[in-house]
C-alpha cells in the first residue's frame, strides 16, 4: 500500500511544494514513480526510478527518496503545476498507485 | 507524433460485456509492454492489467482477475481488453500506458475511453 501526504497541498506560485508517498514496506526505489494528473487529461510520468526525470520534465521536479519513505519536490511552483500527483510503485507483479495529492493554489 | 488511442468504451448494462482496444502510432507497440489503468468519477488511478511484449507474462489485478482478459495482436500493432461480466464498480475512464520492463513505470499513456456499467 501507498500513502500520499499530505491530501491537498495550498500553496502559491513560486512556492516550494514537498509531497510524500510512504510504503507499508520497503520497495525497490528503481521501482517507484511520480505521475502528474490535469482534469480531464491522462497521467503524464516525472519521475521514474524513485528520482530520474522523465523526457522533457524541467529540472524544477525532482524526487528522492529510499526504502519506504519518497518525495517528490517541486522547487518553485509555476501556474501550470497546479494537479493531481501520484505515486506509483511495483512490486510482486503488481502494479500500485497512491491515492494522489492534490496541489492547489 | 508518438501516442496511444483507446477505443471501444461505452454504456453497458450489469452482467454485460466490452472489449476495449488500443492502437499505437508513431512506434512499435510490440517493443512494448503494456498495462490498462482505470479512474472511476472522482477518484484515483487503478491498475488492472499488465501485458509483456511477448505475451509470455500477463497479470491483473484481483478486482479484475477471471473476468477481464488482456491480449494483443502484435501484426495489428494493437492491444485488447476483453471485460466481461461487468459490474457498476468497474465504471471509469480506461487508459491503457506502455510499461516499462526495467523500471516498470508507465511512460506513454492515451486519453483513455470512458465505460459506464448501469441498467
Amino acid at each position: 500500500v501507498l500513502t500520499q501526504s499530505p491530501g491537498t497541498l495550498s500553496l502559491s506560485p513560486g512556492e516550494r511544494a514537498t509531497l510524500s508517498c510512504r510504503a507499508s514496506q520497503s520497495i525497490t526505489s528503481s521501482y517507484l514513480a511520480w505521475y502528474q494528473q490535469k482534469p480531464g487529461q491522462a497521467p503524464r510520468l516525472l519521475i521514474y526510478g524513485a528520482s530520474s526525470r522523465a523526457a522533457g520534465i524541467p529540472d524544477r521536479f525532482s524526487g528522492s527518496g529510499s526504502g519506504s519513505d519518497f518525495t517528490l519536490t517541486i522547487s518553485r511552483l509555476e501556474p501550470e503545476d497546479f494537479a493531481v500527483y501520484y505515486c506509483q510503485q511495483y512490486g510482486s507483479s503488481l502494479w500500485t498507485f497512491g491515492q494522489g495529492t492534490k496541489v492547489e493554489i | 507524433e508518438v501516442q496511444l488511442v483507446e477505443s471501444g468504451g461505452g454504456l453497458v448494462q450489469p452482467g454485460g460485456s466490452l472489449r476495449l482496444s488500443c492502437a499505437a502510432s508513431a512506434f512499435t507497440l510490440s517493443d512494448f509492454d503494456v498495462n490498462w489503468v482505470r479512474q472511476a468519477p472522482g477518484k484515483g488511478l487503478e491498475w488492472v492489467s499488465h501485458i509483456s511484449s511477448s505475451s509470455s507474462g500477463i497479470y491483473y489485478a484481483d478486482s479484475v482477475k477471471g473476468r477481464f482478459t488482456i491480449s494483443r495482436d502484435n501484426a495489428k500493432n494493437s492491444l485488447y481488453l476483453q471485460m466481461n461480466s461487468l459490474r457498476a464498480e468497474d465504471t471509469a475512464v480506461y487508459y491503457c500506458a506502455t510499461g516499462n520492463s526495467y523500471f516498470y513505470h508507465m511512460g506513454v499513456w492515451g486519453k483513455g475511453t470512458t465505460v459506464t456499467v448501469s441498467s
